[in-house]
């Protein structure tokens, strides 16, 4: 029971750099979502998806695209990576049906741009 | 003023001991509630969903005090185990979009 699996877990850029993080989840929920999480700051919404084909723009989408091509995958797409993307990243995905329906994470994506 | 704010902590408490944690957030119109735990370096996890009426959980207790648009969180009898980061969390829109506090570490201590 995998539920929800981020890769990679680490990886270091250099400035300029792209890179794509790749999230997955098994539970077969409509939405899902990106985050960075920062020292003092507290988890930010980058990009989420209410569903397959669709994507809508976070608290702090700049700098970052997605993509959700298929209903199981939520890619984040770093085109020109900056040191200010440092961070760990976490996706998560959660069930439609009802507003208690707790978001599930995955371990997270430790990025480091150089 | 931030959506949602918490006291970040450390409260350093000794095993047995009991405590509480408040969170305040902004948008009056926020209509679901919920605290995270979150351990070192590892992701958040649901603890419990925080209800108008005020719920509990074994040795956890939330309320909510939607007047003064505060949250709160008990822990009785705390164990080592306790030992986390507690995540204030908001559902602010469509999506199921929540916002998160920054956190209130909580170390307890033998």
């Amino acid at each position: 029971n995998a539920g929800v699996t981020q890769t990679p877990k680490f990886r270091v850029l250099k400035t300029g750099q792209s890179m794509t993080l790749l999230c997955a989840q098994d539970m077969n929920h409509e939405y899902m979502y990106w985050y960075r999480q920062d020292p003092g700051m507290g988890l930010r919404l980058i990009h989420y998806s209410v569903g397959e084909g669709t994507t809508a723009k976070g608290e702090v989408p700049d700098g970052y695209n997605v993509s959700r091509l298929k209903k199981q995958n939520f890619l984040l797409g770093l085109e020109s990576a900056a040191p200010s993307q440092t961070s760990v990243y976490f996706c998560a995905s959660s069930s439609p049906q009802g507003p208690d329906q707790p978001q599930h994470f995955g371990d997270g994506t430790r990025l480091s741009i150089l | 003023r931030k959506e949602v704010e918490q006291d970040p902590g450390p409260f350093n408490v000794p095993e047995g001991a009991t405590v509480a944690f408040n969170c305040t957030y902004s948008n009056s119109a926020s209509q679901s509630f919920f605290w995270y735990r979150q351990d070192c370096r590892k992701e958040p996890k649901l603890l419990m969903s925080v209800y108008s009426s005020g719920n509990e959980d074994g040795r956890f207790t939330a309320q909510l005090n939607r007047a003064s648009q505060y949250i709160s969180l008990l822990i009785r009898d705390s164990k080592l185990s306790d030992s986390a980061t507690y995540l204030c969390v908001v559902l602010t829109g469509g999506g199921n979009k929540l916002t998160f506090g920054t956190g209130t570490q909580l170390k307890v201590e033998l």
